[in-house]
Order: C-alpha cells, then sequence, then structure tokens
C-alpha cells in the first residue's frame, strides 16, 4: 500500500511550457485534493474532485487544470508556466463525506524560470 | 479571505515543557478541525481532530481544545520531545489550511 505518490519530485520549467504533474491513491479514496504552498503560506487548495468525472475549483485555480477519468489519479497540468507557479504541490486523498483526514502525497517542488 | 489563521509564524520550547499552538477560524459553519504535522521535504501527516460538538479531544501526548464562542482551537503537546520539531497547520472541514507555526523543541 503506497499510500498518494507524486511524480516528479522536482521540475524546473522554462515560462511559457506546460507539464503535467501526476499523483495516484491506492487507497480508493474518492475524494483528492491538490494543494500548492508557498514559502511561509499555508496550503491553499487549487482543485479538488469527489469522484472521478466530477472535479471543481478550489481557492487558486487560474493557471491549472485537472482531470479524474479514474478513482486512482488526478493529474495537474499546467499551461503557459509562469514564476508565480513556483511553488511545492501536494496531492492529497480522502476517504468520503464524514471522514476528514486527508492522506497528503511527498509533493512536487516545482521552480519556473 | 483567510478563513483559518494562524498567527505565530514559529514557538520554541525546552523538552519536557508545553507547547501550545493557536489557531482561530472566521466560519462558524465548519463542523469538523484537524491539525496537521509537516517535517521538511515530506508531505504533511494527520495528527487529531475535533467535531465541533466537543471540546476537547485527546490523543496520548496530544490535547486539541475548541473554544466555539471565540472561534478558537489550540494544540496542546505534553511533554514536548525534540522529535516534535515541525510545521503544525490547522485545517477546517473544508480543507482549508491556516499558514502554520513552526515549532522548535530544545533539548
Amino acid at each position: 500500500n503506497a499510500g498518494v505518490t507524486q511524480t516528479p519530485k522536482f521540475r524546473i520549467l522554462k515560462i511559457g511550457q506546460s507539464m503535467t504533474l501526476q499523483c495516484t491513491q491506492d487507497m480508493n479514496h474518492n475524494y483528492m485534493y491538490w494543494y500548492r504552498q508557498d514559502p511561509g503560506m499555508g496550503l491553499k487548495l487549487i482543485y479538488y474532485s469527489v469522484g472521478a468525472g466530477i472535479t471543481d475549483k478550489g481557492e487558486v485555480p487560474n493557471g491549472y487544470n485537472v482531470s479524474r477519468s479514474t478513482t486512482e489519479d488526478f493529474p495537474l497540468r499546467l499551461e503557459l508556466a509562469a514564476p508565480s507557479q513556483t511553488s511545492v504541490y501536494f496531492c492529497a486523498s480522502r476517504r468520503s463525506e464524514g471522514s476528514y483526514e486527508q492522506y497528503f502525497g511527498p509533493g512536487t517542488r516545482l521552480t519556473v524560470t | 479571505d483567510q478563513q483559518v489563521k494562524q498567527n505565530s509564524p514559529s514557538l520554541s520550547v525546552q523538552e519536557g515543557r508545553i507547547s501550545i499552538l493557536n489557531c482561530d477560524y472566521t466560519n462558524s459553519m465548519f463542523d469538523y478541525f484537524l491539525w496537521y504535522k509537516k517535517y521538511p521535504a515530506e508531505g504533511p501527516t494527520f495528527l487529531i481532530s475535533i467535531s465541533s460538538i466537543k471540546d476537547k479531544n485527546e490523543d496520548g501526548r496530544f490535547t486539541v481544545f475548541l473554544n466555539k464562542s471565540a472561534k478558537h482551537l489550540s494544540l496542546h503537546i505534553v511533554p514536548s520531545q525534540p522529535g516534535d520539531s515541525a510545521v503544525y497547520f490547522c485545517a477546517a472541514s473544508d480543507m482549508r489550511f491556516g499558514a502554520g507555526t513552526r515549532l522548535t523543541v530544545k533539548p
């Protein structure tokens, strides 16, 4: 049971490039989340999903897109990367309503230059 | 707007003493609160939670207190250990997080 896995661990992008951050969980959790953490700040919710085929915006969705075609996978797409997207990205999952505990992946450190 | 706030960016305590980490919230509709612990280069891990119908929840050395009238919760760690040194985040049931408090426990 690997929990929540994220790839890559590190990435450097040039301004205007695109990439996909991968997130997979093997706990059969319905709910999945993407957060970003900027230095000295808390986690800001980017997008979330309550099940396959259902996604919704969080606090800071601009510049990102997501999809949820399976229960296990929740990739985050960055189009036209900007320096403001330099951050550490965390993916998380949780079981369902009534269970609020989230399980986090190890994070992806992204630098846009 | 920041609905979950941790106003103390850092806290330093001596080993064996009590650590008290604070969190304030603005939305009285939150029905659950959680504390997470984060070590460098790792994702946050769940520590302890409390339902809004309770005012205290205890798990070993960790106790969370909830004061609904003040919209305030606190995490008490007794006794504090050097391994507790980490960043602690409080979170609400809408999955919003505070900015975190860096706890340093000195031997």
